[in-house]
């Protein structure tokens, strides 16, 4: 079973609608991330989560906002949804130890908004 | 001004012969870390390789190597032997302090393995 899992792994909805996207580790990792992807770009990194109580903002969190529900579960939301939030999104996990403190991702959502 | 700059978009290699990827990076801090990933086709995200600013070795990993040039910010992958297997977006990515512990990802290079 893989580490890291997203869900759903596509999804397509119209604007102004509100979406979720969840991410469920099994890896016992206390970080975690969300990205999106857009076509021509690397990462850019939306919110990231230390821990249950710990949420930060990343690059371009506007119009985003997430719940840690769990170490293992971090959920991506968009409360209304624009075009310009089409994009793949990844969720990826960290234990935080170490100086390489390797980020693992999960498998990615591809999301459409019509 | 761009963090992570990987200057070509798109690379055509014969099979079996050595690749160079090129990344520039942009960093004030001492202390930062740069890394190399894979995404193939299918879109998953790998990692290939890591490197610390204050490693003293260039860091192998199997067929993949990173040429550190600390003065030169530059952090360029090298794939010996290039297989089909290799053909894939390959992304460099940073950890600083300005990138609240997230990583920093350049636009990506699109490698393609001609046999």
């Amino acid at each position: 079973d893989a580490d890291v899992t997203q869900t759903p792994r596509n999804r397509i909805t119209k604007t102004g609608k509100r979406i979720m996207l969840e991410c469920s580790q099994t890896k016992g990792h206390d970080r975690m991330y969300w990205y999106r992807q857009d076509p021509g770009l690397g990462l850019r990194l939306i919110y990231y989560s230390f821990d249950v109580k710990d949420i930060n903002k990343g690059e371009i969190s506007d119009g985003y906002s997430v719940s840690r529900q769990a170490q293992a579960k971090f959920s991506l939301s968009l409360e209304s949804a624009i075009p310009n939030q089409t994009a793949l999104y990844f969720c990826a996990t960290s234990d935080g130890q170490g100086a390489i403190d390797e980020q693992f991702f999960g498998p990615g959502t591809r999301l459409t908004v019509l | 001004a761009q963090k992570i700059t990987q200057t070509q978009p798109g690379m055509f290699v014969q099979e079996k012969e050595a690749v160079t990827l090129d990344c520039t990076y942009d960093t004030s801090d001492q202390s930062y870390g740069l890394f190399w990933y894979k995404q193939p086709s299918s879109g998953e995200m790998i990692f290939l390789i890591y490197q610390g600013s204050y490693d003293e070795q260039n860091a192998t990993e199997g067929r993949y190597s990173l040429n550190f040039q600390k003065a030169r910010k530059s952090a360029n992958l090298v794939i010996s032997a290039s297989q089909l297997g290799d053909s894939a977006m390959y992304f460099c990515a940073m950890r600083d302090s300005r990138s609240a512990d997230g990583l920093t990802f350049g636009k990506g290079t699109h490698l393609i393995i001609q046999p």
